[in-house]
């Protein structure tokens, strides 16, 4: 099992409508989940972060955290053709040398259909 | 968030040869990191750069392939040694913001061997 699994996509809404975006996690002990967006050719840039079970709401975007089921999720409300991008979960987990370090997912081809 | 830059944006190199690549961040921090990522793929940790400390790196990835420098709290290098073809790829600086956790990316350096 990969430790960090997100659905390749693509996954196609129309402009308007809320994409769902899924990770699963295997590393029971993490604590801290991240959302990158990256675009064609650019860096990842981060829309957000959650630490606690529940919804963390931040403009368009709200990030989901299940502890218990292993799950983080994003949802953009009101997609707009320029979200259309890949978005990568990332997971910092806790190595054995008592340190962090980012696991990221593959990532989800989104489009958003004008 | 930080702002940094990296240099060279892209090169294309010959095997054999090696690049060095320059990770420039404008205010101090303690965590840098070097990531790998291949065309279509998601990003993987090369190593963690701490200042004062040597270089910590992951599984697959050896000192003698992938030196790495950190002088001070703003600056790490990271050189790719006797490339191949296969390590063409697109190599991220990132940094950890203060207070732990959320990470920053660079723009990326774009390296092609033949």
């Amino acid at each position: 099992q990969k430790e960090v699994e997100q659905n390749s996509g693509p996954l196609s809404v129309p402009e308007g409508a809320i994409a769902s975006l899924n990770c699963t996690y295997s590393d029971r002990g993490s604590q801290s989940f991240f959302w990158y967006r990256q675009y064609s050719g650019k860096s990842p840039e981060l829309i957000m972060f959650i630490y606690s079970n529940g919804d963390k709401e931040d403009g368009r975007f709200t990030a989901q955290l299940n502890k218990a089921s292993q799950y983080v999720s994003l949802l953009i409300r009101d997609s707009q053709p320029s979200d259309s991008a890949t978005y990568l979960c990332a997971v910092n987990i806790l190595k054995t040398s008592g340190t962090y370090k980012y696991i990221f997912g593959t990532g989800t081809r989104l489009k958003v259909l004008a | 968030s930080a702002v940094i830059s990296q240099k060279p944006s892209r090169d294309i190199c010959q095997r054999g040869t090696s690049l060095t690549i320059q990770c420039q961040v404008d205010s101090q921090v303690t965590m840098m990191f070097w990531y790998r990522q291949q065309p279509g793929q998601s990003l993987t940790l090369i190593a963690t750069a701490n200042q004062g400390s040597e270089a910590t790196y992951e599984s697959g990835f050896v000192i003698d392939k992938f030196p790495i420098s950190r002088p001070n709290l703003t600056f790490s290098t990271l050189t790719v040694s006797n490339m191949s073809p296969e390590d063409s790829s697109i190599y991220l600086c990132s940094v950890e913001a203060s207070g732990g956790g959320t990470q920053y990316f660079g723009p990326g350096t774009r390296l092609t061997v033949l």
